[in-house]
């Protein structure tokens, strides 16, 4: 079944505990994504990459990092979570040709203390 | 700068009414305009898109009216049911992948 993988799908921690979401699509997909999901903001793009080791910052990049070493993951690391991080996460995918159609990952809903 | 206003924020519809969302967007070299719809706990999906060479595109009960000269789209969903009640976005941009989000509408449809 073609979709994206997200892990993990809660989380509690506490400010400045580095945490990493992992996020994987079995669709050979060159775009890659992560939003956050907050009431009244709607979706806002964290980070973006269009291929293997390119990676650009979207709309609210601040205290996130994310890498992409292979076609299928695409994980995103919060090095020092602070409270203002606690949201909803979405990872989702496309490829460059043909429909374009996004496709989501379940999300991951994070809490930091 | 919210490149895409969607209203309104939350909306109650009778079973069997229609349901109307709206957007609006500034920048006139957006030409894919999708609908995402979201369930509690899952992540968005599309749910229908159009491009501004035609004015309306309809799949089932659901249809996006496209007004390309007042930078405006509404989905309209005909006959709504419980089912439909989810969250939806609508969306613009150059693309399928590289989209700018409205804020999101919360449906809920009373039996």
């Amino acid at each position: 079944e073609a979709q994206v993988t997200q892990n993990p799908r809660y989380l509690i921690t506490v400010t400045g505990k580095k945490l990493t979401v992992t996020c994987s699509q079995n669709m050979n997909h060159e775009y890659m994504s992560w939003y956050r999901q907050d009431p009244g903001l709607g979706l806002r793009q964290i980070y973006y990459s269009m291929n293997v080791e390119v990676t650009d910052k979207g709309d609210v990049p601040e205290g996130y990092k994310v890498s992409r070493k292979e076609k299928r993951n695409f994980p995103l690391i919060l090095e020092s979570p602070s409270p203002n991080q606690t949201s909803l996460y979405f990872c989702a995918s496309s490829s460059l040709s043909g429909a374009n159609v996004l496709t989501f990952g379940a999300g991951s809903r994070l809490t930091v203390l | 700068q919210q490149q895409v206003k969607q209203s309104p924020q939350s909306l109650i519809v009778q079973k069997g009414g229609i349901s109307i969302i709206n957007c609006a967007y500034e920048n006139t070299a957006f030409d894919y305009f999708p609908w995402y719809q979201q369930f509690p706990g899952k992540g968005p999906a599309l749910l229908i898109a159009i491009r501004p060479d035609v004015s309306e595109k309809k799949e089932g009960r659901f249809t996006i009216s496209f007004n390309k000269s007042a930078k405006q789209f509404s989905l309209h969903i005909m006959d709504s049911q419980p089912g439909d009640s989810a969250t939806y976005f609508c969306a613009a941009g150059a693309s399928g992948y590289a989209l700018n989000f409205g804020k999101g509408t919360s449906l809920l449809v009373t039996p």
